[in-house]
């Protein structure tokens, strides 16, 4: 079954340092992988897709599909990238999400 | 365009009442999800439809949840009787078919059943 894992519930780091928000997936096909953010009490939205190979607010994503990854990075964390972050993957029209993970980013 | 449109925002019954939950996706989209966030089980996928067809309903807790598309502007999620645990984000979300194309989320109805 096709699976996404995040496996840092809560991630914690200090403005200016760097962070990375991770991202497993099982996936029997050629993956397409998609990072959404939900900042507080909003809806989630799209920060960033592999097949774009984009860097949006800082922030870029590389498909490893040795590892089966597509962790998130930043390299200089903002308190403004507080929110949740979930990893999400597409199956066929489906869209299966990663449980999240949670970034704080401490002054 | 709006975006996909939710209502109500928020919305606080007692148990055992009927509550109606309603989307409007975005024009020319033709995949609608239906989404449950919660702290404990984070989002959940609850049921999708394509072409306004139930594809994927295995994620709807119980009978006591059901969800219909009458056409391809509308959809509603209902749930009676309503229980304490179905407090939740009841998030939609559209999506145009083909590939690359991402999914686009509704604000969510915030639902709170006393």
């Amino acid at each position: 079954a096709q699976r996404v894992t995040q496996p840092e519930k809560l991630l914690s780091v200090f403005k200016g340092a760097p962070v990375e928000l991770k991202c497993n997936y099982s996936y029997s096909g050629s993956p397409e992988l998609f990072w959404y953010v939900q900042y507080s009490r909003q809806r989630l939205q799209l920060l960033l897709r592999h097949i774009s190979r984009e860097s949006i607010k800082g922030f870029t994503a590389d498909l490893n599909k040795g590892e089966t990854s597509f962790h998130l990075k930043k390299p200089f964390a903002q308190e403004e990238d507080s929110a949740m972050y979930y990893c999400a993957l597409r199956d066929g029209q489906n869209f299966v999400f990663g449980p999240g993970t949670r970034l704080s980013v401490l002054p | 365009d709006a975006g996909v449109i939710q209502s109500p925002r928020h919305e606080v019954t007692e148990m055992g009442q009927e509550v109606t939950l309603r989307c409007k996706p975005i024009s020319g989209h033709n995949s609608l999800f239906w989404y449950r966030q919660t702290m404990m089980r984070g989002l959940e996928l609850l049921i999708y439809f394509n072409n306004n067809v139930p594809i994927d309903d295995s994620g709807m807790p119980e009978d006591r949840f059901s969800a219909k598309m009458p056409n391809a502007s509308f959809s509603t999620l209902k749930i009676q009787p309503s229980e304490p645990r179905d407090s939740a984000v009841y998030f939609c979300a559209s999506r145009r078919g083909g590939g690359g194309n991402t999914i686009y989320f509704g604000e969510g109805s915030w639902l709170t059943v006393v």
